[in-house]
């Protein structure tokens, strides 16, 4: 079975500083990576995925994240953050293959402060 | 930009009531999907639906939940008999196919309240 660990609950930071919310996975079989944002009130928006190939892929608003295989992990990243991106993230993975669930992680809550 | 949309956006019932949950996917999409969030939890995943039936459901997705897509363009999330824990945000989402594109477009969601 896959299992998502989010190890961080909550990041505070200021204003133009950078971030890195955490994720890593559990999977005996091969899985696609993604990273959801939910703005206040709002429902899930994708930031990025990894399917195959590079394993730095770039996402909407400057975000950007690394597969590690050998560390299961699926870190994102963004160099400057905005009051905007206070918001809450959350890692997924499904198996590959298509049309599988998508199993999430318990989510990181970023807030940025001026 | 096509999106998936939900209604209502927020459902106050009794306990032991029905309630609808009630979604329109993408128009050519082929898969769909619900999941809920327990206010502070994690998104869990309900049931995913494709080619007029359940492919897949959780252990949450008991006999008192059921699904349809009555039209060809509705897709309904059925909860026969509420109970206070079913309280939760309830999200549907569809994918094109089993290609690429591989992720799931979400809906805004309906807060489901059971009191």
């Amino acid at each position: 079975a896959q299992s998502v660990t989010q190890l961080d609950s909550q990041v505070p930071v200021f204003e133009e500083a950078p971030v890195e919310l955490r994720c890593n996975y559990s999977s005996s079989v091969s899985v696609y990576l993604f990273w959801y944002v939910q703005y206040p009130n709002q429902g899930l928006q994708l930031l990025l995925k990894y399917l195959s190939g590079s394993t730095l892929v770039k996402g909407i608003n400057g975000f950007e994240a690394e597969f590690n295989k050998s560390q299961t992990s699926f870190h994102l990243r963004k160099p400057s953050v905005h009051i905007s991106d206070t918001a809450e993230y959350f890692c997924a993975v499904s198996l590959s293959g298509g049309y599988n669930k998508l199993i999430f992680g318990a989510g990181t809550r970023l807030a940025v402060h001026p | 930009e096509p999106e998936v949309t939900q209604t209502p956006s927020h459902q106050v019932t009794q306990m032991g009531q029905e309630v609808i949950l009630r979604c329109v996917p993408i128009s050519n999409h082929l898969y769909f999907y619900w999941y809920r969030q327990i206010l502070g939890q994690k998104v869990e995943f309900l049931v995913s639906f494709y080619n007029n039936e359940i492919s897949e459901k959780s252990e949450i997705f008991d006999d008192q939940f059921s699904v349809e897509r009555p039209d060809g363009s509705n897709f309904t999330l059925k909860i026969r008999s509420t109970k206070l824990e079913d309280s939760a945000m309830y999200f549907c989402a569809s994918k094109p196919g089993q290609g690429l594109p591989y992720e799931q477009y979400f809906g805004p969601g309906t807060r489901l309240t059971v009191t």
